[in-house]
C-alpha cells in the first residue's frame, strides 16, 4: 500500500538558516510526489512536484525538493528561511484509488517555525 | 488560475442536524475530492467523484454522503451531524488526464458540531 511519512511533527529554524522538512514514501511503481503548504485557517497551496527526470525539483517561494530513489525520500529544502515560511507542510504521493489516479495520500504534516 | 471555492469558511451546527458543504471548481476538472483534516492525522479522503453522478468511497466515508449533479459542483452531506465530525473539511479538484497533474484545494470549511 502507498504511504507517506513525515518523521518530524515540528521543525524549528532561525531566520536566514537553511531548512529541511523530511518526507519518505512507499509506493509500488513510479512515484508522483508533491509538497503543499498550509497557512493558518487556509486551504493547501501547491509548492512543487516530482514526476520524473531531474532529482532536484524547484518550486514556489524559493523552495526545492530532492528526490532520492534509493532512500525513498523527497525532502523539502530552502537555502535561507524566512519568518513568513512558518506554516504547516504536507508531503503527498499520488494514490490509485478505485482506478482513479487522482487522490493524494498525505503525510501527517510538519509544522515549520522560523524565528527571527 | 484554477479556482476552487467552498460555500462557507466557518460553520457551527448542532448534533443531529443535516449539514451541506458545497464545493465549486471553475476549470472543468473531471475529478473532485473531499478530505477532512485533523491535527496529527493529516488529510484523510472521505469521498471522491470522477464524473457527474459518479462517486466512490474513500478511507473514512461513514457518516457522510456526497452529491455531484453538475461537473463543477461536489457537495458533502452530513446526514446527522455528530461531535466527532467537528473538523476542517477540504475540497479539491484534479483534471484527471494524468497522475502527474496537480490537485487544487479550496480554502476549507471549519465545522464545529455542538
Amino acid at each position: 500500500a502507498q504511504s507517506v511519512a513525515q518523521p518530524e511533527d515540528q521543525v524549528n529554524v532561525a531566520e536566514g538558516n537553511p531548512l529541511t522538512v523530511k518526507c519518505t514514501y512507499s509506493v509500488s511503481g513510479n512515484p508522483y510526489l508533491f509538497w503543499y503548504v498550509q497557512y493558518p485557517n487556509r486551504g493547501l497551496q501547491f509548492l512543487l512536484k516530482y514526476i520524473t527526470g531531474d532529482n532536484l525539483v524547484k518550486g514556489s517561494y524559493g523552495f526545492e525538493a530532492e528526490f532520492n530513489k534509493s532512500q525513498t525520500s523527497f525532502h523539502l529544502k530552502k537555502p535561507s528561511a524566512l519568518v513568513s515560511d512558518s506554516a504547516l507542510y504536507f508531503c503527498a504521493v499520488r494514490g490509485n484509488y478505485g482506478g482513479s489516479q487522482g487522490n493524494l495520500i498525505f503525510g501527517k504534516g510538519t509544522k515549520l517555525s522560523v524565528k527571527p | 488560475d484554477v479556482k476552487v471555492t467552498q460555500s462557507s469558511r466557518y460553520l457551527v451546527k448542532r448534533t443531529g442536524e443535516k449539514v451541506f458543504l458545497e464545493c465549486v471548481q471553475d476549470m472543468d476538472h473531471e475529478n473532485m475530492f473531499w478530505y477532512r483534516q485533523d491535527p496529527g492525522l493529516g488529510l484523510r479522503l472521505i469521498y471522491f467523484s470522477y464524473d457527474v453522478k459518479m462517486k466512490e468511497k474513500g478511507d473514512i466515508p461513514e457518516g457522510y454522503s456526497v452529491s455531484r449533479e453538475k461537473k463543477e459542483r461536489f457537495s458533502l452531506i452530513l446526514e446527522s451531524a455528530s461531535t466527532n465530525q467537528t473538523s476542517m473539511y477540504l475540497c479539491a479538484s484534479y483534471p484527471g488526464q494524468g497522475a502527474w497533474e496537480t490537485q487544487y484545494f479550496g480554502p476549507g470549511t471549519r465545522l464545529l458540531v455542538l
